[in-house]
């Protein structure tokens, strides 16, 4: 595609639910990145992929937060058992592999709010 | 670990001005790149200027300049002739040359008076 996608924009959830969050990079993109922004503050990574590589899941808050990434192309951030404190913007970017240095692009975010 | 600090939660400027949006950062390492991305209310984070650290040139897109001092790991963002399209939370970053993830400073947020 010509941009990351992600969906959905917004979403609203009950305490103690699960999530799925959904990423589409660009095409040809071999980097996938998910970092998390809560508000008023800056982004916090969580986890990065790399082609077939074993993801760098050093920046997962808990074992309540996963990812996958399929077929080396769209990726699904999952917090089970939702709580207050997960309600943040979580974005998604995509990459050239990091030694070209191209920078990231990013997709607008999905909003997830725990009520 | 590397850290990256926005001393300016916000700033203000007027239409057809300048300004000047200060980072500063720590590393122990030597080759790395430096990166202002701007954030509007769509959210999307917008590359706006990257540096790499083995440059001394300052890097320069349109009206958008940076202030690169190695030594005193100072990275700081000038934006000439400030128009409306400009406001938005504006973050600095750093990456180390053979890492991959990005460290994000906490944002300045920066209003255009017209």
């Amino acid at each position: 595609g010509a941009g990351v996608s992600q969906s959905p924009s917004n979403k609203v959830t009950e305490k103690g639910k699960d999530v799925e969050l959904r990423c589409d990079p660009i095409s040809g993109h071999t980097a996938l990145y998910w970092y998390r922004q809560s508000l008023g503050q800056g982004l916090e990574f969580l986890i990065y992929f790399q082609g077939n590589s074993a993801p760098d899941k050093s920046g997962l808050p808990s074992d309540r937060f996963s990812a996958e990434r399929t077929g080396g192309s769209v990726s699904t951030l999952t917090i089970q058992r939702t709580q207050q404190e997960d309600s943040a913007v979580y974005l998604c970017a995509s990459s050239l592999a990091p030694r070209f240095n191209y920078g990231y692009t990013f997709g607008s975010g999905t909003r997830l709010t725990v009520v | 670990a590397q850290t990256v600090t926005q001393s300016q939660p916000e700033m203000s400027v007027q239409e057809a001005e300048t300004v000047t949006l200060s980072c500063t950062y720590d590393t122990s390492e030597s080759d790395y790149y430096l990166f202002w991305y701007k954030q509007p209310p769509s959210r999307q984070m917008i590359l706006v200027i990257r540096q790499e650290a083995y440059k001394q040139q300052n890097a320069t897109e349109n009206r958008f300049s940076v202030n690169f001092q190695k030594a005193a790991k100072s990275f700081s963002l000038k934006i000439s002739d400030s128009q409306l399209g400009d406001a938005a939370m504006y973050f600095c970053a750093y990456r180390y040359t053979s890492g991959s993830r990005l460290t994000f400073g906490e944002g300045t947020q920066l209003t255009v008076n017209p």
